[in-house]
């Protein structure tokens, strides 16, 4: 299995372009997630989504969108790119348990600098 | 929502000794309390994990223990070695809370050989 694939791996925006952020997972997990994770940071969850057709919102989600059309895929759509976009951003997979959620595997990362 | 604190934010330790990082949390619904690492320029690892119907849970070097009732959990690396090295993030999730992951703000380890 590949686990969590993300791309690219690196990016520049200017200021009020827009890009997708690519998230695939293998391993049919139920529930995916977008975060951000700033210099010297922790992790800011951005969206999540508990299954196909199903995402809500987390701490920080203005400025971006999501779609879960499938199992497997979770992108992460900027509009109008902002510098304080600038960051790197982690997707994440885990699977539904009785008790909730199971360990959260992460992609690589997609390294976002906004000029 | 919850919200997790996280202390202390750097620690240094010298090779061989133990290492404890502490979280508190707000959210009594919380009940999936994961940790993991993160070395420069890669991706969180989880390293260990404990659920609210276990007091402790320990991995050769790493334990971590959860004490429901002050809503704190703590992680124990003991033996450091200079690999331990890292930056360490604690988490909290709920089934309540949608199943969202709240992070700590981490903490930078550095072992000094």
């Amino acid at each position: 299995n590949a686990g969590v694939t993300q791309t690219p791996k690196f990016r520049i925006l200017k200021i009020g372009q827009s890009m997708t952020l690519q998230c695939t997972q293998d391993m049919n997990h139920n529930y995916m997630y977008w975060y951000r994770q700033d210099p010297g940071m922790g992790l800011k969850l951005i969206y999540y989504s508990v299954g196909a057709g199903i995402t809500d919102k987390g701490e920080v989600p203005n400025g971006y969108n999501v779609s879960r059309s499938t199992t497997e895929d979770f992108p992460l759509r900027l509009e109008l790119a902002a510098p304080s976009q600038t960051s790197v951003y982690f997707c994440a997979s885990s699977q539904k348990t009785g008790l909730g959620s199971g360990e959260q595997f992460f992609g690589p990362g997609t390294r976002l600098t906004v000029l | 929502g919850e919200n997790v604190e996280q202390h202390p934010s750097t620690l240094s330790v010298q090779e061989g000794d133990s290492a404890v990082i502490k979280c508190t949390y707000s959210d009594s619904a919380s009940n999936y309390f994961p940790w993991y690492k993160q070395e420069l320029g890669k991706r969180p690892q989880l390293i260990i994990d404990i659920r609210s119907n276990v007091g402790e849970k320990k991995d050769q070097r790493i334990a971590v223990t959860l004490n429901k009732t002050a809503k704190h959990f703590s992680l124990h690396i003991t033996e450091t070695q200079p690999e331990d090295s890292a930056v360490y993030f604690c988490a909290a999730s709920s089934r309540a809370g949608g199943n969202q992951f709240y992070f700590g703000t981490g903490t930078s380890l550095t072992v000094i050989p």
